[in-house]
């Protein structure tokens, strides 16, 4: 079965300070990409950051990195220099070859304090 | 700038009532999308397009039907809402492929009562 899983409902950050989002996935495809979604309490889904399953390296983008360990089956999402503004709800989303679907973990609410 | 845009951001039905939620894209996407979300679930998808006339049921088309009668234009149908449907509602789009991710528009909150 295709899924994704988000284990951290919750996180805090403190300004400034780097922070760890976790994602895993279970598929046995091996053409995939992963993507990070945030979500303000605006409610729009803002891309971060992409993944292909044959990237030899992790993606960057900006203040995101991917950390991306395939036989792990993870793909967590790292935001360094946390700013106010990156309070949000983040999703960590799946996709694949044979299908344009994107499945999405639960996600996790993260909240950036002073 | 490219978009997605959703009709309305806040809606109030009745039980019963028939329920019309638009999207419309500029982008020329082949894919489009209809979800909910709820708190604690994620985002779990209701249908999807991939041409015009054409669709797919996705995890949880109960009660929920579509149309896509031209390529830019996605509407999701509650053919008689129930407050079980009260929902945030997103449509998306996306060009094939698995490297391609989704824009989102910026939702409707539904309200069944």
């Amino acid at each position: 079965a295709q899924k994704i899983t988000q284990t951290q409902p919750g996180m805090f950050v403190q300004e400034k300070e780097a922070v760890t989002l976790d994602c895993t996935y279970d598929t046995s495809d091996p053409s995939y990409g992963l993507f990070w979604y945030k979500q303000p309490s605006s409610g729009e889904m803002i891309f971060l950051i992409y993944q292909g399953s044959y990237d030899q390296q992790n993606a960057t983008e900006g203040r995101y990195s991917l950390n991306f360990q395939k036989a792990r089956k993870s793909a967590n999402l790292v935001i360094s220099a946390s700013q106010l503004g990156d309070s949000a709800m983040y999703f960590c989303a799946m996709r694949f070859d044979n299908t344009d679907k994107l499945i999405f973990g639960t996600g996790t609410r993260l909240q950036v304090f002073p | 700038d490219v978009k997605v845009t959703q009709s309305s951001r806040y809606l109030v039905k009745r039980t019963g009532e028939k329920v019309f939620l638009e999207c419309v894209q500029d982008m020329d996407h082949e894919n489009m999308f209809w979800y909910r979300q709820d708190p604690g679930l994620g985002l779990r998808l209701i249908y999807f397009s991939y041409d015009v006339k054409m669709k797919e049921k996705g995890d949880i088309p109960e009660g929920y039907s579509v149309s896509r009668e031209k390529k830019e234009r996605f509407s999701l149908i509650l053919e008689s809402a129930s407050t079980n449907q009260t929902s945030m509602y997103l449509c998306a789009s996306s060009l094939r492929g698995v490297v391609y991710g989704y824009t989102f528009g910026s939702g409707t909150r539904l309200t069944v009562v």
